[in-house]
């Protein structure tokens, strides 16, 4: 059964670092997003993103996040400048419709730590 | 601003008993609601997705329910098995075409053998 899958699963770095979470969708998807869930906290939508252009972002998405889809296959979030408080899960997610008529898909998580 | 709240926040059953995870929301505009599975550490599996037309979804040994204008959903779980050990979050979209999910905080099950 065809998966989201992400890259690293684990990331370390020193704050004020670059660093760069990768995700593959499911190939068929058209429709990607980021999110994030900080240790005993909520899952928190970050950014959706169609047509190579985002559709959508929330009040954390700030200057200091980008998304990129640099070829056919691949969906990064970048962070610029990390700061402590960025430590969290990142699960990128896709679905082949429309968000809000179609069933989003997760991956199992890239999990970032600042130090 | 949405909220989603999860009652309870934990529970521990025996195993082969029925059981009723509740999701409330203080929005009812939404456009679907879904329910996810995430096992400790690890990713998210969805498990049901039910649009805010629809009264119930049913996959297996797992039922959802949608009550749009109390704000209110039920995730049922009949037979419960250790396996179905697992943290469940409900999540809904906005309506109006908004992409992004609002979950709740979820309710950690143990089924104990």
């Amino acid at each position: 059964e065809p998966e989201v899958t992400q890259t690293p699963s684990h990331q370390v770095t020193q704050m004020g670092q670059e660093v760069i979470l990768r995700c593959v969708p499911i190939s068929n998807h058209l429709y990607f997003y980021w999110y994030r869930q900080i240790l005993g906290q909520k899952v928190e939508f970050l950014v959706s993103f169609y047509n190579n252009e985002i559709s959508e972002k929330s009040e954390i998405f700030d200057d200091q996040f980008s998304v990129e889809r640099p070829d056919g296959s691949n969906f990064t979030l970048k962070i610029r400048s990390t700061k402590l408080e960025d430590s969290a899960m990142y699960f990128c997610a896709s679905s082949a419709q429309r968000l809000a008529g179609g069933t989003q898909y997760f991956g199992p998580g890239t999990r970032l730590t600042v130090l | 601003k949405q909220e989603v709240t999860q009652i309870p926040a934990a529970l521990s059953v025996p195993e082969g008993e029925n059981l009723v995870l509740n999701c409330s929301f203080t929005d009812s505009a939404i456009y679907n609601l879904q329910w996810f599975r995430q096992d400790h550490g690890k990713g998210l599996t969805s498990l049901l997705l039910i649009q805010s037309s629809q009264r119930e979804q049913t996959s297996g040994r797992l039922n959802a329910s949608l009550d749009k204008s109390s704000g209110r959903s039920t995730l049922y779980i009949a037979a419960s098995q250790p396996g179905d050990s697992a943290t469940y979050l409900c999540a809904v979209t906005r309506e109006g075409g908004a992409d992004g999910l609002t979950f709740g905080k979820g309710t950690h099950l143990i089924i104990q053998p």
